[in-house]
């Protein structure tokens, strides 16, 4: 397994601001994504963070209100934009690592994020 | 739409017994079902996966149990444990594919 870590663990923003989310992961991967979970909720994916070029975004996700770097294949950051409390909720990086049989995700701690 | 549905939302379960929490899915490109375990304020921790061409998976109290035919896999925990409280989710994802599509969460409450 890797090691994945966000910054912040938590945050406490006001409505209009924006927030960037960091994600490290401790060796190379191929994929990263980004999900938000709802507390009490399943997870939510919000896009693929391809290194190189425009991340891909799921339907009602888009790149002006959570715009995504992924500059290497070791760290990724999540900006949520112009929030709005809406926008309260856990922010999930996760990233693809080999396994025995195929590539299986592991997820770093999340971001709580709370707009007031 | 749903790819995977999971049951029951949440379960309460003496200390000693049986937990068992079930997927089921539809689409039969999906390959591999992993289940997962998130603590509150914690991220999701892979617990277990199973392939689809065997019929049960056991890794010391946890056993996935997998019916092809039936397109359904479910999660044992034997002997449950206070510690074992915690959101489990299932998923799966495609032969060839990077997505994981994930269940809606079982909150699993093991009493003394």
């Amino acid at each position: 397994s890797a090691v994945i870590s966000q910054k912040p663990s938590r945050d406490i923003c006001q409505r209009g601001t924006s927030l960037t989310i960091q994600c490290q992961v401790d060796s190379q991967v191929t994929m990263m994504f980004w999900y938000r979970q709802q507390p009490g909720q399943s997870l939510t994916l919000i896009a693929t963070a391809n290194q190189g070029s425009e991340a891909t975004y799921e339907s009602g996700f888009v790149i002006d209100k959570f715009p995504i770097s992924r500059p290497n294949l070791t760290f990724s950051t999540l900006t949520v934009s112009n929030m709005s409390p809406e926008d309260s909720s856990i922010y999930l990086c996760s990233a693809l690592l080999a396994g025995p049989y195929k590539d299986e995700q592991f997820f770093g701690p999340g971001t709580r994020l709370t707009v007031l | 739409q749903q790819q995977v549905k999971q049951s029951p939302q949440s379960l309460i379960v003496q200390k000693g017994g049986i937990s068992i929490i079930n997927c089921a899915y539809e689409n039969t490109a999906f390959d591999y079902f992993p289940w997962y375990q998130q603590f509150p304020g914690k991220g999701p921790a892979l617990l277990i996966a199973i392939r689809p061409d065997v019929s049960e998976k056991k890794e010391g109290r946890f056993t996935i149990s997998f019916n092809k035919s039936a397109k359904q896999f479910s999660l044992h925990i034997m002997d449950s444990q206070p510690g074992d409280s915690a959101t489990y989710f299932c998923a799966a994802s495609k032969r060839n594919g990077n997505q994981f599509y994930f269940g809606t969460g079982t909150s699993l409450t093991v009493i003394p």
